[in-house]
């Protein structure tokens, strides 16, 4: 069974510029979540993506956006790239089987740098 | 609102010595906790995770984990340290019962274990 799926896993970019990020769930996962992780302030949760409707939001500028297609499939966008947003974003997906029964799954993440 | 805190963002043990990575936990409702690990250029990989069942749980690789609702606290040990182990370690909490819309979770800082020959 595949695991989650991220693509690319290193990206350069130049301060401005606009960048998509993508992640395929677990199959038969429907939950999608995406993490920023950096060395100043860690983990942070962005969003999730449930049924093609974002659930959740974190505390984020609204450069930072994302979807989720019906095959669950996800996609990040973050637009005018800032030097700080120079990070390991992470996706996470997890499979909705009722109450308390859910961990989620990491990928391998996408290596964002910002120029 | 939920919080984890992790004390020691770095830990060094010797191969085969016991290893402790302490975490507290703060959440206005019963909380679900985790621990994952993190390689280097690598993902999380979910070690075990309490969700109100047993207090004592076992995961992967040898770690194990105790809920002490008295001391808010979730520490992960290991009783013999391996070199393999040395890696980052995450303490999380989210929202009991997940939900929709309580997928979130939150994260400690991390501590970065080394094992020494």
């Amino acid at each position: 069974k595949a695991g989650v799926t991220q693509t690319p896993r290193y990206l350069i970019k130049t301060r401005g510029q606009q960048v998509t990020l993508s992640c395929s769930p677990i199959s038969g996962h429907r939950s999608v979540s995406w993490y920023q992780q950096t060395p100043g302030q860690g983990l942070q949760f962005l969003f999730e993506y449930f049924s093609e409707t974002q659930r959740n939001k974190g505390n984020f500028p609204g450069r930072f956006s994302g979807r989720q297609f019906s095959n669950s499939r996800s996609e990040m966008n973050v637009s005018t790239l800032e030097l700080g947003d120079s990070a390991l974003y992470l996706c996470a997906s997890s499979l909705r089987q009722g109450i308390g029964r859910t961990e989620a799954f990491f990928g391998q993440g996408t290596r964002l740098t910002v120029v | 609102a939920q919080s984890v805190t992790q004390l020691g963002s770095h830990v060094s043990v010797s191969e085969g010595a016991l290893v402790l990575l302490r975490c507290n936990y703060s959440s206005s409702v019963p909380p679900y906790l985790f621990w994952y690990v993190q390689y280097p250029n690598q993902g999380l990989q979910l070690l075990l995770k309490y969700t109100s069942a047993a207090t004592l749980v076992k995961g992967i690789n040898g770690f194990e984990a105790e809920f002490k609702k008295s001391e808010t606290s979730f520490h992960l040990t290991k009783p013999s340290a391996h070199m393999s182990d040395a890696a980052e370690y995450f303490c999380a909490v989210s929202r009991s019962p997940i939900t929709f819309g309580n997928e979130k979770l939150t994260f400690g800082t991390g501590t970065r274990l080394t094992i020494i020959p």
